[in-house]
């Protein structure tokens, strides 16, 4: 049950457009169309930003957007603003019922 | 809304016990399943373990496999998690989060609420 894994740091100027990885296995992220990815500010509980690998919950801005290829799905945040800035997560069902979280990425807005 | 509040954190010695609780609200509890996720201080997040809306199946991270118990009550709307032998490296904020999969629906299993956390800390 290893953790998914994402690039540590992203960074980006205000107005840009960054994509963060996440790669897993067949196991996981290939096999289901599962992934969900977790916003979490400092000393905060995390958020949902993404479902099901594209879906977006109410009220989370369109400019973040999901997608997966193989066994790497990815969250692409466009039109960079300074609240962005913040850790993500993602996560994944996987065939053992179990769910998984990647490593975690910190992204910096410039 | 949905409100999941979480008590029993503290200061316990490594090889003790300490019992986590969760209190659901603004939800049909006994509809969804139930995780439990941590977070090591400056670390990422790891899952912990998920209990099926009736309780009839449950599932642990592998580090957690024989040392912790998930377990629920529908009838208080409550959560638990159990910890037996703790380690220091199971110093974390332990986290309830409630699984957007429901007793009736299509699977879309992600974690829709969370509830503010509660500090353990393993220490002598």
């Amino acid at each position: 049950q290893s953790a998914l894994t994402q690039p540590a740091s992203v960074s980006g100027s205000p107005g840009q457009s960054i994509t963060i990885s996440c790669t897993g296995t067949i196991s996981d992220v290939g096999g289901y169309n599962f992934v969900s990815w977790y916003q979490q500010h400092p000393g905060k509980a995390p958020k949902v930003m993404i479902y099901d690998v594209t879906n977006r919950p109410s009220g989370v801005s369109n400019r973040f957007t999901g997608s997966k290829s193989g066994n790497t799905a990815s969250l692409t945040i466009s039109g960079l603003q300074a609240e962005d800035e913040a850790d993500y997560y993602c996560a994944s069902y996987t065939s053992s019922s179990t769910r998984v979280f990647g490593t975690g990425t910190k992204v910096t807005v410039l | 809304q949905v409100q999941l509040v979480e008590s029993g954190g503290g200061v316990v010695q490594p090889g003790r016990s300490l019992r986590l609780s969760c209190a659901a609200s603004g939800f049909t509890f006994s509809n969804y399943g139930m995780h439990w996720v941590r977070q090591a201080p400056g670390k990422g997040l790891e899952w912990v373990a998920v209990i099926w809306y009736d309780g009839s199946n449950k599932y642990y991270g592998d580090s957690m496999k024989d040392r912790f118990t998930i377990s629920r009550d529908n009838s208080k709307n409550t959560l638990w998690l159990q910890m037996n032998s703790l380690r220091a490296d199971d110093t974390a904020v332990y986290y309830c989060a409630k699984d957007r999969w429901g007793r009736w629906e299509l699977p879309s299993p992600y974690f829709d609420s969370w509830g503010q956390g509660t500090l353990v800390t393993v220490s002598s």
